[in-house]
């Protein structure tokens, strides 16, 4: 059980075009979702937290204006990467937490590997 | 600066060897720890986590970490591995009065049959 998938799971743009990566729960439902990048050889940085049906909390210094996040179902977040340049090439992994769990309990997806030329 | 860190960033150890990991984190207040697995080619998972208790916490597949409040730190530890440990090793650390959700680097432990 508590299986999180993404969608794709690599992606390669062009610098100025928009990319969106889903985030799904399969077996559950996911009143909140997390998604995170991670460069290579850094840690994982949490951008934003998602409740569904509410707007997503964004971390200090993401921009949300560039990263749309939309939690519209109990299943499904999506992370839309607007006007994407080669620095926002990176890792994304999303996570997400059934009623009750919180950061405490999160289930990661396998994560989208996007590079932007 | 809030973080995490993992000192050792690769180890490798042969079967039955004793492992352990170390963990810091830079954070004064009450915080929740955890420790995750990936394994190759597949998705972060939970081993154990600590939110408060025994500071002696007992994970998944006989691995353990202790909480030492005064060190800041969380090491893994595992008696004697065997070669399905073989992945990647992340502490996160979950300060409660705010809203991240800190990560280390991750350490990449590598099991020689």
């Amino acid at each position: 059980g508590a299986v999180v998938s993404q969608h794709p799971s690599r992606v390669i743009c062009k610098s100025g075009t928009s990319v969106k990566i889903e985030c799904r729960s399969l077996d559950f439902q996911a009143t909140t979702m997390f998604w995170y990048r991670q460069f290579p050889k850094q840690s994982l940085m949490l951008m934003a937290t998602s409740n569904e049906g509410s707007k997503a909390t964004y971390e200090q210094g993401v921009e949300k204006d560039k990263f749309l996040i939309n939690h519209a179902s109990l299943t499904l977040s999506t992370l839309t990467v607007t006007s994407a340049h080669p620095e926002d090439s990176s890792f994304y992994i999303c996570s997400a937490s059934d009623r009750g769990g919180g950061r405490d309990t999160q289930y990661f997806g396998p994560g989208t590997r996007l590079t932007v030329l | 600066a809030q973080s995490v860190s993992q000192h050792n960033h690769h180890v490798i150890l042969s079967e039955a060897a004793s492992l352990e990991l170390g963990c810091n984190y830079s954070y004064g207040g009450t915080v929740n720890l955890f420790w995750y697995v990936q394994y190759p080619g597949q998705h972060l998972q939970l081993l154990l986590k600590y939110f408060s208790g025994d500071p002696l916490v007992k994970g998944i597949k006989g691995f353990e970490a202790e909480f030492i409040k005064s060190k800041f730190s969380f090491n893994l530890r595992k008696p004697s591995v065997q070669w399905s440990d073989t992945a990647e090793y992340f502490c996160a650390a979950d300060p409660l009065s705010g809203n991240q959700f800190y990560f280390g680097t991750g350490t990449s432990l590598t099991v020689i049959p």
